[in-house]
């Protein structure tokens, strides 16, 4: 069973704040993905990785970076929180970048 | 690049009928459609996928049916039960090309008793 797993399930911060949200998964795959899920605006792509140290710009991936120093970790960074980055942060992993992907268990973000 | 339309938003059936969602996609080169399950609180599952070299799959309650000339595809829902009652999403793929799955923005399904 492919296992992914995030950090923190809650997570509260303040404006300003540097924010780091980190996934892990355990199956050795190639591709890890950040997401953000808002009601009625779906799955919104924020960055992937195709390879450590290899990154790509997902839909929004405006007041985001991310990292991926080991294959088997990827960390999104908020720079500097904001109140419209509350939300609710799903990681995924993927053997190929076109296949199924698997889903940690999210993070809800509030930011105050 | 790949375009995915889900329809409807929100589906509300009676225990024992079945439910419809509907996806279409936009870039032809897909080939990988999944969709996937999330209850309340917890992750998106995938719970059926299919090819392009086939047009239907069935999986006990569940099917799926493809019609790659129209560029649409369906999960199709029998004898819904209450446990059923989630966020559906559909996604596109080109599984040889370097994209990833493309959501749709999900259909809230509600199974009333």
């Amino acid at each position: 069973d492919v296992k992914v797993t995030q950090s923190s399930r809650y997570l509260v911060k303040r404006t300003g704040e540097k924010v780091f949200l980190e996934c892990v998964q355990d199956m050795d795959h190639e591709n890890m993905f950040w997401y953000r899920q808002d009601p009625g605006l779906g799955l919104r792509l924020i960055y992937f990785s195709y390879d450590v140290k290899m990154k790509e710009k997902g839909d929004i991936p405006e007041g985001y970076s991310v990292s991926r120093e080991k294959k088997e970790r990827f960390s999104l960074i908020l720079e500097s929180a904001s109140t419209n980055q509350t939300s609710m942060y799903l990681c995924a992993s993927s053997k190929d970048s076109g296949e199924t992907q698997y889903f940690g268990p999210g993070t809800r973000l509030l930011v105050l | 690049g790949e375009n995915v339309e889900q329809h409807p938003s929100t589906l509300s059936v009676q225990e024992g009928d079945s439910a419809v969602i509907k996806c279409t996609y936009s870039d032809s080169a897909s080939n990988y459609f999944p969709w996937y399950k999330q209850e309340l609180g917890k992750r998106p599952q995938l719970i059926i996928d299919i090819r392009s070299n086939v047009g239907e799959k069935k999986d006990q309650r569940i099917a799926v049916t493809l019609n790659k000339t129209a560029k649409h595809f369906s999960l199709h829902i029998t004898e819904t039960q209450p446990e059923d009652s989630a966020v559906y999403f559909c996604a596109a793929s080109n599984e040889l090309g370097n994209t990833p799955l493309v959501f749709g923005k999900g259909t809230r399904l509600s199974v009333i008793a």
